[in-house]
């Protein structure tokens, strides 16, 4: 079965630096793979995906993921931090087994940003 | 998000009763889905649908059912509300993971259960 681990329930960053967030994943074949973001009180947003194609993919506010399948890692990163970007952020994977349609989250990351 | 509401949007409801949740669609969605999310755990897979009167469970299934009558709505019940399962529950539809990469999320119900 799938699963994904991230690395640190809580990551803090200044305003303008790098955002780095981990995440790892346990699949015997090359699974799809999702980054949310939660704001509060809100549900989740899609960041981004990565299903065939171009390892290196990029997301909506500035964010990008590359899958390096010889690490099964699936990293966030964000060259610059913005306050706006505090939030929670998950990391997903779906694979063959579950027909692919079926979404396992990690624990999520909450990233804290400060002046 | 637009095309996808639940509700209630919050609930405080008694040890023993029954609690019926709602998630309604209008994006016709052939996959929808249930999930609860807690501190430490993420997001966890309750019961998913792939179609009307199709459903199956996840890997938290114990003490919720769920039903499919229409393409647009799909209801969680907790049979017999407990503490554990006061949670934040999430709804999320899906055209299919392959063709469009992933889920959209509805805002959530907040359950406490006292």
């Amino acid at each position: 079965a799938q699963s994904v681990t991230q690395l640190g329930s809580h990551v803090s960053v200044s305003e303008g630096a790098l955002v780095l967030l981990r995440c790892n994943y346990s699949s015997s074949v090359p699974p799809y793979l999702f980054w949310y973001v939660q704001y509060p009180n809100q549900g989740l947003q899609l960041l981004l995906k990565y299903t065939t194609g171009a390892t290196l993919v990029k997301g909506i506010n500035g964010f990008e993921a590359e899958f390096k399948k010889s690490e099964t890692s699936f990293h966030l990163t964000k060259p610059s931090a913005h306050m706006s970007d505090a939030a929670e952020y998950f990391c997903a994977v779906s694979g063959v087994n579950t027909g692919f349609q079926k979404l396992v989250f990690g624990t999520g990351t909450r990233l804290l940003v400060s002046p | 998000d637009a095309g996808i509401t639940q509700s209630p949007r919050h609930k405080v409801t008694e040890t023993g009763t029954p609690v019926t949740l709602r998630c309604h669609q209008t994006e016709n969605h052939r996959y929808m889905y249930w999930y609860r999310q807690d501190p430490g755990h993420g997001l966890r897979l309750i019961h998913y649908s792939y179609g009307v009167k199709d459903t199956d469970k996840g890997e938290v299934s114990d003490g919720y059912s769920v039903s499919r009558s229409k393409t647009e709505d799909f209801l969680l019940t907790l049979e017999s509300a407990t503490s554990s399962q006061t949670s934040v529950y999430f709804c999320a539809i899906s055209e299919g993971v392959q063709d469009t990469g992933g889920y959209t999320f509805g805002s959530g119900t907040r359950l406490t259960v006292v």
